[in-house]
């Protein structure tokens, strides 16, 4: 089976811009959910997606958004972007979300210049 | 905010030799979760315990939790030079109702060095 898989592996974007990352959850998984670790903050919750619908939010500004599509792929998006927004964005699945397992992605390196 | 609190934030050992990490944690839990990650890869899941259980072995880890410390430890027996690592405990600091508001809490980690 097929593990988390999160694309791009690396990009460097320039301030002001937006980025898109995307994730494609374990098959048969429904709930994926999104984590940012950085050197100084760690890794913090940033949502969680179970079929198509929001069910957390983290403590990150509104430039920090995400869905979830019907076959539970997963985009989350940053606009306007910040030099502090430079991090790793990690992407995790698990079946339920409840109690369970959860796997996570090799994550999404993204350099803000 | 930061759930739990690994301790030590950093271990260097010798290869044979058995390594504990602690992870202390602030609210009840449904479940505890430990995770490897080396450098500037993604999170590898080693093991879930749960609320209920006290031990749990899964090849040479041992992980032990205490719901009445709000505590855990992780350790690996026999160490070799690729368990060169940051492991991180990750809580459910959130109980479950009605399906909703689920995620993971993480500690800072530590940095486990294996010298061979």
């Amino acid at each position: 089976k097929a593990g988390v898989t999160q694309t791009p592996r690396y990009l460097i974007k320039t301030r002001g811009q937006q980025v898109t990352l995307s994730c494609s959850p374990i098959s048969g998984h429904r709930s994926v959910s999104w984590y940012q670790q950085t050197p100084g903050q760690g890794l913090q919750f940033l949502f969680e997606y179970f079929s198509e619908t929001q069910r957390n939010k983290g403590n990150f500004p509104g430039r920090f958004s995400g869905r979830q599509f019907s076959n539970s792929r997963s985009e989350m998006n940053v606009s306007t972007l910040e030099l502090g927004d430079s991090a790793l964005y990690l992407c995790a699945s698990s079946p339920e979300g409840r109690g369970n397992t959860i796997y996570f992605g090799e994550g999404s390196w993204l350099t803000v210049v | 905010s930061q759930q739990g609190e690994e301790d030590p934030q950093a271990l260097s050992i010798q290869e044979g030799e058995n390594a504990t990490m602690n992870c202390s944690y602030k609210t009840s839990i449904n479940n505890l979760q430990w995770y490897r990650q080396n450098s500037g890869r993604g999170l590898v899941h080693l093991i879930l315990i749960r609320s209920n259980e006290r031990e749990k072995h899964s090849g040479r880890l041992r992980v032990t939790l205490d719901t009445s410390k709000k505590s855990s430890s992780l350790l690996i027996t026999a160490s070799r030079a690729a368990d060169t690592a940051s492991y991180f405990c990750a809580t459910d600091a959130d109980r479950w109702s009605g399906g909703s508001n689920y995620k993971l809490t993480f500690g800072k980690g530590t940095l486990l060095t294996v010298n061979p």
